[in-house]
């Protein structure tokens, strides 16, 4: 079955406390993003990357980090979370336009 | 001004409701024009997807692009309870690098 497996679901954590989530797919696509999406604004991309250690930056990327080191892996790093980062959170992997999303993180920084 | 809008709703309709779904937009590189359905708790899955300007129908969902006026549609026949989620319309340049969401509508049908 096709996957993007993201983990974990649900964190809470306090402010400057590095993080990372984790995200995996099973479809052999080259191109990974990462996605916020916050009440009223939709979903805005903060990373993308086009295959292995190639990554670069979508529309939000302050404070954060990612890696490409595998192609079935795509990490979200927050090296010092902070309270406007609380968001729910989504990795995705795409071919030829269509996007398959993990099922989100829900991060809550204090 | 947002590259894309959509009204956030909510639109509550009953069922059996025809439900139309609307996006503007404002950037005229966009090529690819889809559609995504979000249930609570869950992530965006791909609903619609279409090239260009044109129709295109799949069951009792119709997806709409009017290039010249810079605005897409989404209509939903004959409505279902299990239609109740978000919709999301997003869009692509030609090199399917730069996928831009709407905000997303919140959809209703009350059986």
């Amino acid at each position: 079955e096709a996957q993007v497996t993201q983990n974990p679901r649900y964190l809470i954590t306090v402010t400057g406390k590095k993080l990372t989530v984790t995200c995996s797919q099973n479809m052999n696509h080259e191109y990974m993003s990462w996605y916020r999406q916050d009440p009223g604004l939709g979903l805005r991309q903060i990373y993308y990357s086009m295959n292995v250690e190639v990554t670069d930056k979508g529309d939000v990327p302050e404070g954060y980090k990612v890696s490409r080191k595998e192609k079935r892996n795509f990490p979200l790093i927050l090296e010092s979370p902070s309270p406007n980062q609380t968001s729910l959170y989504f990795c995705a992997s795409s071919a030829q336009n269509e996007a398959f999303f993990g099922q989100g993180t829900r991060l809550t920084v204090v | 001004q947002k590259e894309v809008e959509q009204d956030p709703g909510p639109l509550s309709v009953p069922e059996g409701a025809i439900v139309s779904l609307n996006c503007t937009y404002s950037n005229s590189a966009f090529q690819y024009f889809m559609w995504y359905r979000q249930y609570s708790r869950k992530g965006p899955e791909l609903l619609m997807y279409t090239y260009s300007s044109g129709n295109k129908e799949d069951g009792r969902f119709t997806a709409q692009v009017d290039k010249s006026s810079k605005y897409i549609s989404l209509f939903i026949r004959d409505s279902q309870p299990s239609d109740s989620a978000t919709y999301l319309c997003a869009m692509d340049n030609e090199y399917g690098n730069k996928l831009v969401f709407g905000a997303g509508t919140i959809l209703r049908v009350k059986s």
